[in-house]
């Protein structure tokens, strides 16, 4: 298997565009989770789906940012508009066992 | 709800040393733990996992777990440590009810020659 694949791998912005991230998580998953890691905070769930559908997105930020999961094979993360504060390493997980998780390469978002 | 403190932020190790990185968690009953690696630049790889049964666990690359319960801990070992293995490290805490993992803020290793 591939593993959780996520793209891009690295993201460049501007403050006040559109920001998405995408997700594919391994094969048979019926979990997806999003994290965000920055020095200040650590690890953080932001929000996390099972069998497509959103359980609990507590830690999503603010309004300014949104994911969906529409098939089983793919996860989108978005920011808009993004602030330089977002920028941070975002990680996608999958799990089939409960809470053993398997995370992707992350994407480093700059946002300046 | 669980937590997990990591008390040590920065480790040095000389190569070939032994290594122990201490996890405590707070849980009301007998939680999942976890311990992850992060190399620089990279995702979390899963170590090792105790669900139940033998408290002491064997993980990839060397490592082992061993779950007391009674000091709320699961410290992380390896006998010999390689340049290799210079990388962070976070303990997870997870309930038996609930599919979210709560993290340690991590515990970065430095080893020198």
């Amino acid at each position: 298997d591939a593993g959780v694949i996520q793209s891009p791998r690295h993201e460049v912005t501007e403050m006040g565009q559109e920001v998405t991230l995408r997700c594919k998580p391994i094969s048979g998953h019926d979990y997806l989770f999003w994290y965000r890691q920055t020095m200040m905070r650590g690890l953080e769930l932001l929000i996390y789906f099972n069998n497509n559908v959103p359980i609990d997105d507590s830690g999503m930020p603010e309004d300014r940012f949104s994911a969906k999961m529409p098939n089983a094979s793919f996860s989108t993360l978005k920011i808009q508009p993004s602030e330089p504060r977002d920028s941070a390493v975002y990680f996608c997980a999958s799990s089939l066992i409960i809470a053993e998780q398997y995370f992707g390469p992350g994407t480093r978002l700059t946002v300046t | 709800a669980q937590s997990v403190t990591q008390p040590d932020i920065h480790i040095t190790v000389s190569e070939g040393a032994s290594l122990e990185l201490r996890c405590n968690y707070s849980y009301g009953a007998t939680p999942y733990l976890f311990w992850y690696v992060q190399s620089p630049g990279q995702g979390l790889q899963l170590l090792l996992k105790y669900f139940s049964g033998d408290t002491l666990v064997q993980g990839i690359k060397g490592f082992e777990a061993e779950f007391k319960r009674s000091q709320s801990s699961f410290n992380l070992r390896k006998p010999s440590v390689h340049w290799s293995d210079a990388a962070e490290y976070f303990c997870a805490v997870g309930a038996r009810d609930d599919y979210k993992l709560s993290f340690g803020a991590g515990t970065t290793v430095t080893v020198r020659a």
